[in-house]
């Protein structure tokens, strides 16, 4: 089974903190997602990746960076956190189908960040 | 870019066959659409996924008509723990632009 793992699940941050949000995946797959959730918003992605060191913007990037040094894992930094982004965060992979094809996506078990 | 459109909330009773839709008018012309579920505190998992007419599996079926602009997901005689929100996923295109959406969730509540 695949298998997404994010490295809080709950998480309380001060405004103006830097947060590093974690995500590794281990089925080999080239693509990861960043998105967050928010009640009666749905799922908006923030940034992707479909290869080590590449990162495309989504829809929602302000505020946010990622880093992919490997291809297992994938970083979303809150460089200087603010209270709108307290929120669900959700962390998926793909297999290597490409953006194109919407292909199937597993998703981690989702990190709460609080910023206070 | 436009939106993905789902209702917000159904209900229905064990043992009753559920319909849930969702219209996506500029869906990416090769582009699949898939449909996720999920419970409290757990992320969204794969359901099934169509590209057109009709898709079964083991747990739902997905009606896509000709022109694509809707998709329905179907739960054949849903029990108490097919209580979740249920989103769909299409890639929606405006001109050279390509959007990943993620539909707003419809929160299925099962009764008894």
């Amino acid at each position: 089974d695949v298998k997404v793992t994010q490295s809080s699940r709950y998480l309380v941050k001060r405004t103006g903190e830097k947060v590093f949000l974690e995500c590794v995946q281990d089925m080999d797959h080239e693509n990861m997602f960043w998105y967050r959730q928010d009640p009666g918003l749905g799922l908006r992605l923030i940034y992707f990746s479909y290869d080590v060191k590449m990162k495309e913007k989504g829809d929602i990037p302000e505020g946010y960076s990622v880093s992919r040094e490997k291809k297992e894992r994938f970083s979303l930094i809150l460089e200087s956190a603010s209270t709108n982004q307290t929120s669900m965060y959700l962390c998926a992979s793909s297999t290597p189908l490409g953006l194109e094809d919407t292909d199937t996506q597993y998703f981690g078990p989702g990190t709460r960040l609080t910023v206070l | 870019l436009a939106k993905t459109t789902q209702p917000i909330s159904m209900d229905s009773y064990e043992g009753q066959e559920v319909n849930i839709t969702c219209s996506h008018n500029n869906i990416a012309t090769n582009d699949y659409i898939t449909w996720y579920q999920q419970f409290p505190s757990q992320g969204p998992r794969f359901i099934i996924q169509g590209y057109k007419t009709k898709v079964t599996n083991e747990v739902a079926s997905l009606f896509i008509p000709a022109d694509r602009k809707s998709s329905t997901l179907s739960l054949p005689r849903v029990s108490l723990s097919d209580t979740a929100v249920y989103y769909c996923l299409v890639v929606i295109s405006s001109g050279s632009a390509r959007q990943l959406t993620f539909g707003s969730g419809t929160q299925l509540t099962v009764l008894p």
